[in-house]
């Protein structure tokens, strides 16, 4: 089945303590990107990926790192988690670019007391 | 001001009513993404158009992109289609990247 994974799902963890959420997709798209969801904000783009190895900022990359070393995978990392990083995160993927479907994972509910 | 403004915020229905719900943008835009965000969470994507006016079974969006407006219809509503309605949009200047609305909660009653 194509889709978008990602791992832990719910994330309770304390300030400053390194974490990694996991994207995983199986449809061979280049195109991934992290999203974050506050209420009243809606969803804001934090980094994508046109392609391995090319990473760019979104909106709100302060405090967030990633990778993409291979395609199917775009982890976002928080090397010293704080409380404003409480949120909804969704990865999604699509096939080149903004212009196409995009996929949606189904999001890691993360907080940081 | 956000760039990109949905109305209304929030929307109660009957079931059978045509549902309308509006998209704004204040950029020059490439195209728009229409998504559905389930109660649990889950968001799917249901429109991407650049011009005139698509069709999926009871859904209708159209865009006009000069006027800087999209809208998304439900025909014949049904409680399923209780969801927060995201618009998206694809910057002219940074196709890279997208922006989004804050979404139209709906909610159709029996």
């Amino acid at each position: 089945e194509a889709q978008v994974t990602q791992n832990p799902r719910y994330l309770i963890t304390v300030t400053g303590k390194k974490l990694t959420v996991t994207c995983s997709q199986n449809m061979n798209h280049e195109y991934m990107s992290w999203y974050r969801q506050d209420p009243g904000l809606g969803l804001r783009q934090i980094y994508y990926s046109m392609n391995v190895e090319v990473t760019d900022k979104g909106d709100v990359p302060e405090g967030y790192k990633v990778s993409r070393k291979e395609k199917r995978n775009f982890p976002l990392i928080l090397e010293s988690p704080s409380p404003n990083q409480t949120s909804l995160y969704f990865c999604a993927s699509s096939l080149w670019a903004t212009t196409d479907t995009q996929y949606f994972g189904p999001g890691t509910r993360l907080t940081v007391l | 001001k956000n760039e990109v403004e949905q109305s209304p915020q929030n929307l109660t229905a009957q079931e059978g009513e045509f549902i309308t719900i509006n998209c704004s943008y204040s950029v020059g835009i490439s195209a728009l993404h229409w998504l559905q965000q389930h109660p649990g969470g889950g968001i799917v994507s249901l429109f991407m158009l650049s011009s005139g006016k698509k069709k999926h079974g009871r859904l209708i969006a159209t865009i006009n992109i000069q006027e800087k407006h999209s809208s998304l219809h439900i025909t014949a509503s049904h409680p399923r289609d209780s969801a927060v309605y995201i618009c998206a949009v694809i910057v002219v200047k940074d196709t890279d990247k997208l922006i989004f609305g804050t979404g139209t909660r709906l909610q159709v009653f029996p």
